[in-house]
């Protein structure tokens, strides 16, 4: 089983629809997750950090539920320009450090 | 431009050659980061330094891969006698500190072996 996991899509969507993506992990000792929004041929860049409380940026609600240990991100009134790679982010203890592992990203595509 | 920059941000190497990145990260950050990222994958650890110590390297970077932060400020990557696997987009990020910190990330040096 790979250490961080996601559904690679594409995720293909209608303007204004509401869209989630989730990423599981599987080393209970993770800390440390975000979402990271990689545009074709781009880097990533950081979308929002996910807080075990949950948290809300706009349109962005990031959820983390640790006795499951997956991370999940929902978009809602999707727009044309979220179209993009969506990269999950755990830290996980290996050898006593902590390593940042990505997800392979989940692909959407917001269509008029 | 403050950003991450990498250099070159392309290069095509015959296989067997030595090849060396560099990055320069944003000046106050003193955690730099190397990944590896292929099609359709998301980007791979490599290797990460706080300020010049080098802390962990991943289990990918075999003998043929090395990283410096010599004084802390930028860092290079060399891989040595290439091989076509290597071929990868080399992405470096860096951030102001430890696990809650954003990265950032430099546009990335493209590496295709022949």
């Amino acid at each position: 089983r790979k250490e961080v996991e996601q559904d690679p899509g594409p995720f293909n969507v209608p303007e204004g629809a509401t869209v989630a993506f989730n990423c599981t992990y599987s080393n209970s000792a993770s800390q440390s997750f975000f979402w990271y929004r990689q545009d074709c041929r781009k880097e990533p860049k950081l979308l929002m950090s996910v807080y075990s409380s949950g948290n809300e940026d706009g349109r962005f609600t990031a959820q983390l539920n640790r006795a499951s240990q997956y991370i999940s991100l929902l978009i809602r009134d999707s727009k044309l320009s979220d179209s993009a790679t969506y990269l999950c982010v755990v830290n996980r203890l290996s050898g006593g450090s902590y390593i940042p592992t990505f997800g392979r990203g989940t692909s959407l595509i917001v269509h008029p | 431009d403050t950003g991450v920059s990498q250099n070159p941000r392309h290069k095509i190497t015959k296989r067997g050659q030595n090849v060396t990145f560099r990055c320069d990260p944003i000046s106050e950050h003193n955690r730099l980061y190397w990944y590896r990222q292929t099609l359709g994958q998301g980007p791979e650890f490599l290797t990460y330094f706080q300020n010049e110590a080098q802390l962990e390297k991943s289990r990918l970077l075999s003998d043929r891969f090395s990283a410096e932060r010599p004084k802390g400020s930028f860092s290079t990557l060399e891989i040595q006698r290439t091989e076509q696997g290597d071929s990868a987009m080399y992405l470096c990020a860096s951030s102001l500190g430890g696990l809650t910190y954003e990265q950032y990330f430099g546009p990335g040096t493209r590496l295709t072996v022949t």
